[in-house]
């Protein structure tokens, strides 16, 4: 089956920038796709991006898609002590989402 | 800004009993999904919904589950018997194409 693979914790200092990354199986799904889930909280649609595209930029976030490789990274710039969380990469097919076991990004002051 | 919510946000019931999870979902959408994630686990993929039937459900997905829209609005999910192992956060997901899923806060269920 569909399997989405991401590293489980990331540290950065607040002002630099973060990298998550991720890795996934299914070469058929039409979007791929950034989620954040803050501690007690849902999970919010930071990001997506068009399995046909290579890159997209969403004010502080960029996001990189090499299909080639199966690999989705989120860059976040000027991290902020805000941007704690945990991120889970997903990919999309028809009807149902595989989501990854999320990163849990922490941003020290 | 259009919304999933969700009710309750956390419910506590006793092993053998039956609950009901309850969505509103965003109201021009069309596709409507559950998921659930136990503690420290994958956001796992349950069962999704279109045009007043499922469209596809996973293993977990058995018999002791189902999934009704009862009105023009609400989206729920019954568990018949729960199991301590049904503990987890369920969250509800519509989309208005099957592109973009957008999720709601949450429900916690705990099964003592």
């Amino acid at each position: 089956g569909e399997d989405v693979e991401q590293s489980l914790f990331l540290s950065v200092r607040e002002g630099d920038s973060s990298v998550i990354n991720c890795t996934y199986t299914d070469s058929s799904s039409t979007y791929l796709y950034w989620y954040k889930q803050e501690p007690g909280a849902g999970l919010q649609l930071l990001t997506y991006i068009f399995s046909n595209m290579d890159m997209k930029q969403d004010q502080r976030l960029t996001v990189l898609l090499n299909k080639k490789d199966k690999h989705l990274s989120l860059r976040i710039a000027d991290t902020q002590t805000g941007d704690s969380a945990i991120y889970f990469c997903a990919e999309g097919g028809f009807n149902k989402f595989y989501f990854g076991s999320g990163t849990k990004l922490n941003v020290k002051p | 800004e259009p919304e999933v919510t969700q009710t309750p946000s956390h419910q506590v019931t006793q092993m053998g009993q039956e609950v009901i999870l309850r969505c509103v979902p965003i109201s021009n959408h069309l596709y409507f999904y559950w998921y659930r994630q136990i503690l420290g686990q994958k956001v796992e993929f349950l069962v999704s919904f279109y045009n007043n039937e499922i469209s596809e459900k996973s293993e977990i997905f058995d018999d002791q589950f189902s999934v009704e829209r009862p009105d023009g609005s609400n989206f729920t999910l019954k568990i018949r018997s729960t199991k301590l192992e049904d503990s987890a956060m369920y969250f509800c997901a519509s989309s208005e194409l099957r592109e973009v899923q957008f999720f709601g806060p949450g429900t916690r269920l705990t099964v003592l």
